[in-house]
């Protein structure tokens, strides 16, 4: 059983315009959520998180946003930019302090000039 | 220089072989984590250790063995190479705590390749 799941493996956007990652999960007992951003031949990075008491989490053109009920949250990225290209992975962890995360099987981004 | 360096980056080896992928950094982790991510999937845990003396199985385990020779050092051993062991594989570190200190830092990546 996949506890977090990112249903759709690819997104295309147009430069300027805005990208909505999303990602599901199952686990009620995630407090804590990550996105991680990958290039090719890199390790993943880390790039935004948020806690499970709040509902929106902003840095700069990046805002990730949870909404606790229907167990989604979602990556917002504006305006989206050629460099923005990369697959995208989210990640959830239990506040269990044992430091450990499960992972989506990732969204490639594709912005196009 | 970068925090968390893996070697080798790039290994092809045949089935039956034993490989040692290793992994270092230089954040002064406890925690560190061995991962494998296939193609179009996310990443799996295979093995984690909160500290030299603690090393813990994950999610996949089967086929590999690890060792924490020190704080800034987890080796991932695969002592019978098979093919489907072919994989990108990753090494993370984390601080202990909850919340933010759960964000990994991870390596560049080994690509195997078992033949």
């Amino acid at each position: 059983d996949q506890q977090v799941k990112q249903n759709s493996p690819s997104l295309s956007v147009q430069e300027g315009r805005i990208s909505i990652l999303n990602c599901d999960y199952t686990n009620s007992m995630f407090d804590y959520f990550l996105w991680y951003k990958k290039y090719p031949a890199e390790g993943p990075t880390f790039l935004i998180s948020i806690s499970s008491i709040k509902d929106k989490n902003e840095d700069g053109r990046f805002t990730v946003f949870l909404n606790k009920s229907a167990k989604h949250l979602s990556l917002h990225i504006v305006p989206s930019q050629p460099g923005d290209s990369a697959v995208y992975f989210c990640a959830a962890s239990d506040g269990t302090n044992a430091g450990k995360s499960t992972f989506g099987d990732g969204t490639t981004l594709t912005v196009k000039p | 220089d970068a925090d968390v360096t893996q070697t080798p980056r790039n290994r092809i080896t045949k089935t039956g072989k034993r490989i040692m992928l290793e992994c270092s950094q230089t954040k002064g982790h406890d925690r560190m984590y061995w991962y494998r991510q296939d193609p179009g999937l996310g990443l799996r845990l295979i093995y984690y250790s909160f500290d030299v003396k603690d090393i813990n199985k994950g999610e996949i385990s089967d086929g590999y063995s690890v060792s924490r020779q020190a704080q800034a050092k987890f080796s991932l051993s695969l002592e019978s190479a098979i093919p489907n062991q072919t994989a990108l594989y990753f090494c993370a570190t984390s601080e202990p705590g909850q919340g933010i200190s759960d964000t990994q830092y991870f390596g560049p990546g080994t690509r195997l390749t078992v033949l």
